[in-house]
């Protein structure tokens, strides 16, 4: 299964609303996550089945979507959130996950 | 607080192998599932396989098949990824990831809430 995810790179500013967008080549359910990883540091998962918050992460960061297209969207950009972004799909038929090509949230 | 602690950097030289070792400590539980993931230097996230310890089999993507071999030592909470016949395209950063307790089905190698600190892989001749 591919993972379309875009944009590839995204300018704001704080405050801005942002979503992000994953799009599955078949069905996959809600069998997404995703994650935040800052430069030279590991990721961090956000969300999980493409719409639970993960423990600790904060509610401007929500997910939604499913089948094949799914969104990121943090409601109020904070300095923090400057990093790429990344969706990570898991198909029930064949235990292969795969990673989105990331998006860049860059600082406008 | 689980912590997830990787060896070292590893410099290896083509057709050779490597193994990398992930210790998951200060958990009491002994269901979760782990996932291995790596990162080409300026490049993206590449799910390579993962392990069930409890469970005790394996999983991995088409593209290693044949070269990529996970594996747990339930006894010491420690699992290893070995990769074999390296090419210079494996040059990345290699990271292990665990699921959150309790978490044990296939699903949950994608709901990864603790990360290793990363393994650098150099392949040179």
């Amino acid at each position: 299964i591919q993972m379309t995810q875009s944009p590839s790179t995204l300018s704001a500013s704080v405050g801005d609303r942002v979503t992000i967008t994953c799009r599955a080549s078949q069905s996959i359910s809600t069998w997404l996550a995703w994650y935040q990883q800052k430069p030279g540091k590991a990721p961090k998962i956000l969300i999980y089945k493409a719409s639970r918050l993960e423990g600790g992460v904060p509610s401007r960061f929500s997910g939604s979507g499913s089948g094949t297209e799914f969104t990121l969207t943090i409601s109020s950009l904070e300095p923090d959130d400057f990093a790429t972004y990344y969706c990570l799909q898991y198909n029930s038929y064949s235990p292969e996950l795969t990673f989105g090509g990331g998006t860049t949230v860059e600082i406008k | 607080q689980v912590q997830v602690v990787q060896s070292g950097a590893e410099v290896k030289k083509p057709g050779s192998s490597v193994k990398i070792s992930c210790k998951a400590s200060g958990g009491t539980d002994s269901s979760y599932a782990i996932s291995w993931v790596r990162q080409v230097p300026g490049q993206g996230l590449e799910w390579m396989g993962g392990i069930i310890p409890v469970v005790g089999s394996a999983n991995w993507a088409q593209k290693f098949q044949g070269r990529v071999t996970i594996t747990a030592d339930d006894s010491t909470s420690t699992v290893y990824m070995d990769l074999r016949n390296l090419r210079y395209e494996d040059t990345a950063t290699y990271y292990c990831a665990r699921s959150p307790p309790f978490c044990s089905t296939v699903s949950c190698y994608a709901r990864l809430s603790n990360w290793g600190q990363g393994t650098l892989v150099t392949v040179s001749s």
